[in-house]
């Protein structure tokens, strides 16, 4: 089983739409979470970082934790065409990141 | 500002061949990492060095050799290149590998075909 989980997609929206990206994880030990966004041909970069459980909000995007299901989010309020994109989680474990697999998103303008 | 360089960016190799690949870092930062990133498998972490000097495997070392140059390079050898190498080749730092909250900054890869 992977460290990390995540739904590949892609999803598609239409522009000014809520986008709900989601990822789960398998070792509870730590608690360190972080969101990337990866442009094509480019490498990830880092969006958001959570720790434990809760919302931490940053403009257009917030990320949630809930530790009892092992599940993490991150939300997009009124997407635009620029953030089409794959977006990465990944989990702070034993000195190493743990990245899921990514979600392509494409937001339609 | 540079951040994290990585050449080449593109490379063919045959079976068998050997190459490394070159990563450079202008932050200070004192960890960098390599990974590997496939279709429907994400990033994985092939070799980490967590300071100038040391270096550790990561999830999928086997084929692998770096050496942590000094504290802005750490340089990828594949010694005998196979096709199941072929992937696009993530280097990375960051500040310390212990504080979970550092995030890391990516270049932006190298794509090896070998075949």
């Amino acid at each position: 089983q992977k460290e990390v989980e995540q739904d590949p997609g892609p999803l598609s929206v239409p522009e000014g739409a809520i986008v709900s990206l989601n990822c789960t994880y398998s070792n509870s030990a730590f608690q360190y979470f972080m969101w990337y966004r990866q442009y094509s041909r480019k490498g990830p970069e880092l969006l958001m970082y959570t720790y434990s459980s809760g919302n931490k909000e940053d403009g257009r995007f917030t990320a949630q934790v809930d530790k009892s299901s092992k599940y993490i989010s991150l939300f997009i309020r009124d997407s635009q065409p620029s953030d089409s994109a794959t977006y990465l989680c990944a989990q702070y474990n034993f000195n190493k990141f743990y990245f899921g697999s990514g979600t392509k998103l494409n937001v339609k303008p | 500002n540079a951040g994290v360089t990585q050449t080449p960016k593109f490379q063919v190799l045959k079976t068998g061949q050997s190459m490394t690949l070159q990563c450079a870092q202008d932050m200070n930062h004192n960890s960098m990492y390599w990974y590997r990133q496939d279709p429907g498998m994400g990033l994985r972490l092939i070799y980490y060095s967590a300071s100038e000097g040391t270096t550790d495997k990561g999830e999928v070392p086997n084929g692998y050799n770096v050496s942590r140059l000094n504290k802005r390079e750490f340089s990828l050898r594949l010694e005998s290149a196979a096709p199941s190498q072929t992937s696009v080749y993530f280097c990375a730092s960051s500040e310390v590998v212990h504080i979970s909250n550092q995030p890391q900054h990516f270049g932006d890869g190298t794509r090896l075909s070998i075949l």
